[in-house]
């Protein structure tokens, strides 16, 4: 079967930084979205990755290995405003979405 | 950027009326649209495709006759909750892209709540 894991919840201090974790077993690969949504809100669109390495969005950056099936979405100088679920996802080989069942991340000050 | 439009955001209804949600993409054309649900502190739940000119393609265990799905044009997908149960209170998320290499983009939601 298809599978996405990350981690249920995780919590973190205003102005550090904080790496959630996406592993993945799907049939074929077309590319590992992250999006985030905040409590009662539709997802909104933070990263893409298609190619092995990693790409920067200001204090967003995201990561993709292929080979080791896995993707991690990093957080720079967090924000309280940051606190919100990160939902990562892969298209299989039939361009469907796979979805995880979110990373919940929680900010202190 | 593109703009998917959702309406209405919230719906209260009575047990056994039906209520239509209806989905728009202001900026490109989507052949194909998607309807999510979504329970509280849950992830997203694909309930169907919708392919625009032909009947909606639902994921197992969804009941086609329960959620009918019209996609009438290349910028309209709608979701009718017929005879609705307070078990299909929920939250309720179309999305639609551009194109298969492009990334989803999602309405604002609709949340449901059948008395």
């Amino acid at each position: 079967g298809q599978n996405i894991d990350q981690p249920t919840e995780m919590t973190a201090t205003e102005g550090a930084i904080v790496q959630i974790n996406c592993t993945y077993q799907t049939s074929g690969f077309n590319g590992l979205f992250w999006y985030q949504q905040h409590a009662g809100e539709a997802p909104t669109f933070l990263s893409y990755n298609v190619l092995d390495g990693l790409e920067e969005k200001g204090r967003f950056s995201s990561f993709l290995s292929r080979s080791k099936g896995y993707s991690y979405l990093l957080l720079k100088e967090l924000q309280m405003k940051d606190s919100a679920s990160y939902l990562c996802a892969v298209k299989d080989s039939n361009y469907q979405l796979i979805w995880g069942a979110g990373t919940k991340l929680i900010i202190k000050p | 950027g593109a703009v998917v439009s959702q309406h209405p955001s919230r719906v209260i209804c009575k047990s056994g009326t039906s209520v239509k949600i209806e989905c728009r993409s202001l900026d490109f054309q989507a052949t194909t649209m998607f309807w999510y649900r979504q329970f509280p502190k849950k992830s997203l739940m694909l309930m169907a495709t919708s392919n625009e000119g032909s009947k909606a393609t639902y994921e197992q265990g969804v009941e086609k006759d329960k959620f009918l799905i019209n996609h009438a044009s290349l910028t309209l997908s709608t979701l009718t909750v017929t005879s609705a149960h307070p078990e299909d209170s929920s939250f309720y998320i179309c999305s639609a892209s551009p194109g298969e290499w492009e990334k989803l983009f999602f309405g604002s939601g609709t949340q449901l709540s059948v008395l």
